[in-house]
């Protein structure tokens, strides 16, 4: 079935630091994929959003791009600061159910 | 500009007692809805989609039930509540059902079953 996968369960940086968080699906069509960030108790938002007619989203400083070769869609930062402490979440578009697979979450920590 | 309210923002149930859970959205006509289940430390699992008033999909069986009476409501119920329904409760909403279309989610509802 479809599926997306996050290896890293937790991550922990300094500010100013480079951030890479891996995300691989695995669908039988091309899928839109997402990114959604969580706060500690609140609800995911939108971090950003990637078709294959865009390839690459960008957003508040991160970006991850859609390669179909590899079928991943890593994010990445810069420089990440404090404020940047969450979950972060690889979404996979589920088709015309409205159905979004969620991967198990990354939590970042990023220390001053 | 649409805004999505839950209730209540949280709650502490005994096991067999009954359970409903409500959300609204405010701002969007028509507008796709879905309820979404956490457990504690874990991902998200869709649970049911609705795409107009009287008709909702169930995604996973967990022994709730979905039910959306207007047009901007959507609950989420079950007569008797089991300890593995604890966790966070998520509404969203979408324009489209097509999978390009982004989900936004409310604030949600922590429920913890004893």
């Amino acid at each position: 079935g479809d599926s997306v996968t996050q290896m890293q369960g937790q991550v922990t940086l300094s500010e100013d630091d480079f951030l890479f968080i891996n995300c691989t699906y695995s669908t039988t069509w091309y899928p839109t994929l997402f990114w959604y960030v969580q706060y500690p108790g609140e609800g995911p938002q939108l971090l950003l959003k990637v078709t294959t007619a865009n390839n690459k989203g960008i957003s508040r400083g991160f970006e991850a791009t859609y390669d179909k070769g590899t079928t991943s869609f890593h994010l990445q930062k810069a420089s990440v600061q404090e404020s940047d402490s969450a979950v972060y979440y690889c979404v996979l578009g589920g088709g015309n159910t409205g159905k979004l697979i969620f991967g198990l979450g990354t939590t970042l920590q990023v220390q001053p | 500009a649409q805004t999505i309210h839950q209730w209540p923002v949280a709650e502490i149930k005994a096991v067999g007692s009954p359970l409903s859970l409500g959300c609204t959205i405010k701002g969007k006509s028509s507008p796709n809805l879905y309820w979404y289940w956490q457990a504690t430390g874990g991902t998200l699992q869709q649970l049911f989609y609705s795409i107009t008033v009287g008709q909702v999909e169930s995604v996973v069986q967990l022994n709730l039930s979905a039910s959306r009476p207007k047009d901007d409501q959507f609950i989420l119920s079950t007569e008797k509540l089991l300890l593995s329904h604890s966790g966070f409760y998520l509404c969203a909403w979408s324009l489209d059902l097509g999978d390009q279309d982004t989900q936004y989610f409310g604030p949600g509802t922590r429920l913890l079953v004893l």
